[in-house]
Order: structure tokens, then sequence, then C-alpha cells
């Protein structure tokens, strides 16, 4: 089955640097891969997705990038804020059942603080 | 907010009891999946449930389970509970048959003693 490994576990950075978490994943069927922010006690929420045709996607500061081949995804934050501050966590969508778009692999997780 | 409620909020039950957990998903969407997300670990997939009936399984033993009803909505049981069921259970629901995104529920946070 599917195995997503997320690097690094956490990261810590100044307010207004840049932040880059990075994911591979091991299934090449994958077809889809959002990126979920996590903050303490509530639920994932999406932040940024791509799918398999697309190499690289940006939401004002926030720019996911993918690499097949490799089997790599990578999430950018660029001017961090302290709100930035939680549990980021990838994810890789691969088929499930009958049906191509089924159940999402996570990986462990990265917290990120950003330092005013 | 994604639409999609999870009941109760919290629960705490005693070692070798059942539990049901509840979801109903967002309008419209007729697939809800159900993860544990042990403490400090990312969300790991329990099953999935398209048009009433389980079509995927993760590494979960049977005496996980579930259903989904006509209206879409789902629940999550839990037989003979050990210590290591204490997580925070998340439903998401989505499209199954559409390239669409998930969108998860605030979770159940189950504490076994």
């Amino acid at each position: 089955g599917e195995n997503v490994e997320q690097h690094p576990s956490t990261l810590s950075v100044q307010e207004g640097d840049s932040a880059v978490i990075k994911c591979t994943y091991s299934d090449s069927a994958s077809n889809y891969f959002p990126w979920y922010k996590q903050e303490l006690g509530k639920r994932p929420q999406l932040i940024i997705d791509i799918r398999s045709n697309v190499g690289e996607k940006k939401d004002q500061r926030i720019a996911v990038t993918l690499n097949k081949t490799a089997k790599h995804f990578s999430l950018h934050i660029t001017e961090t804020q302290p709100e930035d501050s939680a549990v980021y966590f990838c994810a890789a969508r691969s088929a499930v059942g009958g049906t191509s778009y089924g159940k999402l692999t996570f990986g462990q997780g990265t917290i990120l603080t950003v330092h005013p | 907010e994604t639409g999609v409620t999870q009941s109760p909020t919290h629960l705490i039950k005693t070692r070798g009891q059942q539990v049901t957990l509840r979801c109903s998903s967002q309008s419209g969407h007729n697939t809800v999946s159900w993860y544990q997300q042990a403490l400090g670990q990312g969300p790991q997939f329990i099953f999935q449930y398209y048009r009433e009936e389980e079509n995927g399984r993760g590494n979960f033993p049977p005496r996980f389970s579930g259903l989904q009803f006509p209206n879409y909505s789902s629940e999550l049981n839990v037989n003979a509970l050990e210590l290591d069921d204490s997580a925070l259970y998340l439903c998401a629901s989505s499209l199954g048959n559409r390239d669409t995104e998930a969108f998860f529920g605030q979770g159940t946070r189950l504490t076994v003693v």
C-alpha cells in the first residue's frame, strides 16, 4: 500500500522567513496530494492541494510543488506569520475499492513554530 | 466550517466496552471515510463507505466496524475497547466517484481507561 514520509518533524522559523516541508510517497498510482493544517484539538483543514497532472500550484503565500518522477512533493510558505504556527500534514490519495478517489495516506506531520 | 458534523465530541469508556461514533456527511456527499489519529501522529485510514457499502479498509481489526445509512450519514463501532484505541476519530465526507476534496468533521476524542 501507499506510504508517505514527511520531513522535518519540527520546524522553527522567524516571522517573515520561509518554511519548506517535504514529503515522499511510494504508490505511483496516487493522483492527488493535499496539505492540511491542524491546530491543537481541531480538525485538519485543507490549505492547498495538487493533482498529478500539475507540477506546481500557488495560493498567495502558499505553494506546492510535485515531482512525479521522484515521487515527492513539497509545501512552501513564504513570509511566515505567528498564526501559521500549527501541525502540517501532507497526504496522498490512492485507489480503494472500486473508486480511484479513495483513501488518504498521511505523513507523520510537521510542527511549525513561527517566532515573532 | 465544512458541514461535516460528528458526535459526541468527547467520550470516556472503560476497557472492554463498546462505543459508537456518528458522522453526518456534507450535503450531496455519498462517501464517508473514517480515520484514527493517535496523539502526535497523522490520521490513519480505518475504512470507507460508498453508497452504503464498505469499499475499502485499512489495517484495523474486525472489531472496528461501520455502517452508512441511506442519507449517507455513518457510524463507526468499536467493540472490546483497548487502551490503544484512545485517539481522535475523524470522519471525512466526499463524492466518491469524483475527483474532489474530502471535508473533515471536528472529530470525536475517545479516551479508554
